[in-house]
């Protein structure tokens, strides 16, 4: 069964530009979760869906991230304007109903802002 | 609010060696903990869990036993191998979430041979 799959690896982008980052969950896996590594510092959840729908955003920053999730297949985060505290590496883990805290993860998609 | 404190790394050893990495968490609930590790170049994946208290969670010959007296998760293997060099996460799950993970800073684990 494929992984988890996050489009870009690496993103270098200027301060204000906009970025948008995709992950391809594991087919099947309706739980599809956003989180970031910021540089020395814990990997911290910014959101969570349940197929299409937004079940927890409690961690996004502010409003300058977007999260979807068309359809219940694959989700977007598009970060617009982009400022120089976004840079880290941003992970996608999705995982089954009813296995909390099981969570399959991409290999991360880092951004770096100038 | 809920967090998880783990050992500053890096962990050097060489191979064979024992190895222990703290964890201790502050949670309101009872939370489920995990160990997850990342190998160079790939993705977080679960190492192991444990649900509830004196649960011991095993894999690949590590393992980590619930303390709820000390909630403390310590994550440990008798004899190490090269291929164990990875980064290692402690993480709670706590009873009300929908399985959102809080995470340790990590620990990296370098193994010589």
């Amino acid at each position: 069964e494929a992984g988890v799959t996050q489009f870009p690896s690496h993103s270098v982008i200027e301060k204000g530009q906009t970025v948008t980052l995709r992950c391809d969950p594991i087919s099947g896996h309706d739980n599809l979760y956003w989180y970031r590594r910021v540089m020395g510092k814990e990997i911290k959840f910014l959101l969570h869906f349940v197929k299409e729908s937004k079940q927890d955003e409690s961690g996004m920053p502010n409003n300058r991230f977007l999260a979807e999730r068309t359809g219940g297949t694959y989700s977007t985060l598009k970060v617009q304007p982009a400022e120089l505290e976004d840079s880290g590496v941003y992970f996608c883990a999705s995982s089954r109903s009813g296995l909390r805290g099981e969570l399959f993860f991409g290999e991360g998609s880092r951004l770096t802002v100038l | 609010g809920d967090s998880v404190t783990q050992m500053e790394g890096p962990v050097t050893l060489s191979e064979e060696a024992f190895l222990t990495i703290n964890c201790t968490y502050t949670a309101t609930g009872y939370p489920s903990l995990f160990w997850y590790v990342q190998y160079p170049g790939e993705g977080l994946q679960l190492l192991l869990k444990a649900t509830k208290a004196d649960d011991k969670g095993s894999n690949k010959g590590f393992e980590a036993t619930y303390r709820k007296e000390t909630t403390s998760f310590h994550l440990e293997k008798g004899s190490v191998q090269v291929s164990d060099s990875a980064v290692y996460f402690c993480a709670l799950s706590d009873q009300g979430s929908q399985g959102n993970l809080i995470f340790g800073k990590g620990t990296k684990l370098s193994v010589k041979p």
